[in-house]
């Protein structure tokens, strides 16, 4: 079991570029969650993605970025023409798909630093 | 909605001594809470969590956090800090009538002396 995997590591864009970053999920979990962690702060929310559906992408900046998460292939957090103040951590969780109240275990991916120059 | 409130930004210990680690929450609904840690430039390791369980939950390396709703706060304790604890901790709360997304503190950054 690899647990959740991000790539790259880190990336480095100039403004105006598209930034691409990749999260696959651990083998089983079919629910992906994006968190952005700025500078000398904590994570917060941006969006929650289950197999071909957004269920809530209400901590998503309204413009330039994008999120999916398809029938194959990893979850891609997609940010159009990058500004500085993009520069951040991204990080990725991943949980199974349980339909009851029990508890819902969160697995953490070594995130991707962006930094935009 | 939820939110979390880590008291301390920065703690600092001498190596061997006890750790306390402040958090309070607040949830209009049952919450799950946990702990995480963040080393420099590392990823997020979970250190602990609770979910309705047992009030006193214990971690890895040594840590343990007790659940008090009276009081509503979930306090991440150590009795004897080492040099690898040195790192950035998040109190997270979850509730699963917000889809399970998680609700972080500011964090806590950690600095043990030797």
């Amino acid at each position: 079991n690899a647990g959740v995997m991000q790539n790259p590591r880190h990336l480095v864009r100039r403004r105006g570029q598209e930034a691409r970053l990749r999260c696959s999920p651990m083998k089983g979990h079919s629910h992906v969650y994006w968190y952005r962690q700025l500078p000398e702060e904590g994570l917060k929310f941006m969006v929650y993605l289950q197999k071909e559906n957004i269920i809530d992408e209400s901590g998503m900046p309204k413009e330039r970025f994008s999120a999916e998460f398809p029938k194959e292939g990893p979850s891609i957090l997609r940010i159009q023409q990058v500004v500085r103040g993009d520069s951040a951590a991204y990080f990725c969780a991943s949980s199974p798909n349980t339909g009851t109240g029990e508890y819902y275990g969160y697995t953490f991916g070594s995130g991707t630093r962006l930094t935009v120059v | 909605a939820q939110s979390v409130t880590q008291l301390d930004s920065h703690v600092s210990v001498s190596e061997g001594t006890p750790v306390l680690l402040r958090c309070n929450y607040s949830s209009s609904y049952s919450p799950s809470l946990f702990w995480y840690v963040q080393h420099p430039n590392k990823g997020l390791q979970l250190l602990l969590k609770y979910t309705s369980a047992a009030t006193l939950v214990k971690g890895i390396n040594g840590f343990e956090a007790e659940f008090k709703k009276s009081e509503t706060s979930f306090h991440l304790t150590k009795p004897s800090a080492h040099m690898s604890d040195a790192a950035e901790y998040f109190c997270v709360v979850s509730v699963k009538a917000a889809g399970n997304k998680l609700t972080f503190g500011g964090g806590t950054r950690v600095l043990v002396k030797p």
